[in-house]
């Protein structure tokens, strides 16, 4: 099994671009999330997903918006990219009250 | 509310020192703990978990204890290694409201030799 893939690995945007990250997994789990990973502040959620057509705001949501139209699909958009989004983003997914599988990570810097 | 308080670092030891890392919560009812590693670079992998009061959790040398009485799980190691040298993080997921995920600072922890 892949388990929790993103896509892309890495990107550099300027500043106003916009894009969109792809979290996928082969888990059948139902939640999904997205965090942000900054220096010294660890890992801050962004959004999620208890299921398919679901989604929900986490502890830092503005400026991103999100989309699972598909269980094994959870994406992340950026409409306007600004340099406070510069970060690594991390996807899970987890079944109920299960441990979480992270995906690698997508180091994305704005410029 | 959920949180979790985790030691801030950074931590220096040196090989086979003895690691502790503290982690304490805050939960209602009786939540499943979770200890992660994150090493340079990577995603971050579940290392060992407890999903009541007193289990242990254990997994490559390392141990956590899941205390109900002082909020606590702690992660232990008898011996660290070189490759130990990482991101810890502690986590909680809620007994009643399973679908969110709480996460502590980590705490980045280098094995000199």
């Amino acid at each position: 099994n892949a388990g929790v893939t993103q896509t892309p690995k890495f990107r550099v945007l300027k500043t106003g671009q916009s894009m969109t990250l792809l979290c996928a997994q082969d888990m059948n789990h139902e939640y999904m999330y997205w965090y942000r990973q900054d220096p010294g502040m660890g890992l801050r959620l962004i959004h999620y997903s208890v299921g398919e057509g679901t989604t929900a705001k986490g502890e830092v949501p503005d400026g991103y918006n999100v989309s699972r139209l598909k269980k094994q699909n959870f994406l992340l958009g950026l409409e306007s990219a600004a340099p406070s989004q510069t970060s690594v983003y991390f996807c899970a997914s987890r079944w109920m009250n299960t441990e979480a599988f992270f995906g690698q990570g997508t180091r994305l810097t704005v410029v | 509310g959920n949180s979790v308080t985790q030691m801030e670092g950074p931590v220096t030891l040196s090989e086979e020192a003895f690691l502790t890392i503290n982690c304490t919560y805050t939960a209602t009812g009786y939540p499943s703990l979770f200890w992660y590693v994150q090493y340079p670079g990577e995603g971050l992998q579940l290392l060992l978990k407890a999903t009541k009061a007193d289990d242990k959790g254990s997994n490559k040398g390392f141990e956590a204890t899941y205390r109900k009485e002082t909020t606590s799980f702690h992660l232990e190691k008898g011996s660290v290694q070189v490759s130990d040298s990482a991101v810890y993080f502690c986590a909680l997921s809620p007994a009643n409201t399973g679908n969110q995920f709480y996460f502590g600072t980590g705490t980045s922890l280098t094995v000199i030799p």
